[in-house]
């Protein structure tokens, strides 16, 4: 069965500080993709990764870096947390996209962050 | 942005009934897929549509595309209490995904 696993269901932490969020896929999907969800906005992609090391801007980027140093492995960094950032995280893979084509999307079960 | 905006925004029925959901989207697609989320989780694909594609059909989903008319609908025959969830529309961009806003289904038992 497929998988992808987030680093924590549930994560409180303070203002200023350095917030990593890990996801790992065990399906050897080349790409990775991390999503911010806020109520009545939908799912807004914050980056991308194609393959090992590389890396694409999303919709919203600003505040956040990521780092895919292992093909199974795709971390968020929140380099300086701040409270609108508070929100719930999701990661997801899929294959390669062939000829432009998209293939789904395989899901983690999120992570709620709270900035206080 | 947000290519995909799907209507109703809040849909409640009783159970047995069908649910029916659109999707309208802006630019030209390959592709365009459904999800469902349910509450406080992360998101189930359901199924997939090609451009070149009118219909398809899963288990109790049936969903249709109009490229003319650049939106999609997601049929849910029969329904039951269990699907209560939300259910998002994606659309292909650039190596990504554009999600909409969702549209949340509420089935009364």
């Amino acid at each position: 069965d497929v998988k992808v696993t987030q680093s924590s269901r549930y994560l409180v932490k303070r203002t200023g500080e350095k917030v990593f969020l890990e996801c790992v896929q065990d399906m050897d999907h080349e790409n990775m993709f991390w999503y911010r969800q806020d109520p009545g906005l939908g799912l807004r992609l914050i980056y991308f990764s194609y393959d090992v090391k590389m890396k694409e801007k999303g919709d919203i980027p600003e505040g956040y870096s990521v780092s895919r140093e292992k093909k199974e492995r795709f971390s968020l960094i929140l380099e300086s947390a701040s409270t609108n950032q508070t929100s719930m995280y999701l990661c997801a893979s899929s294959l390669s996209w062939y000829r432009g084509r998209s293939y789904e999307q395989y899901f983690g079960p999120g992570t709620r962050l709270t900035v206080t | 942005s947000q290519q995909g905006e799907e209507d109703p925004q809040a849909l409640s029925i009783q159970e047995g009934e069908n649910a029916t959901m659109n999707c309208s989207y802006k630019t030209s697609i390959n592709n365009l897929q459904w999800y469902r989320q349910n509450s406080g989780r992360g998101l189930v694909h359901l199924i997939l549509i090609r451009s070149n594609e009118r219909e398809k059909h899963s288990g109790r989903l049936r969903v249709t595309l109009d490229t003319s008319k650049k939106s999609s609908s997601l049929l849910i025959t029969a329904s039951r209490a269990a699907d209560t969830a939300s259910y998002f529309c994606a659309t292909d961009r650039r190596r990504a995904l554009t999600f909409g806003s969702g549209t949340r289904l509420q089935v009364q038992p």
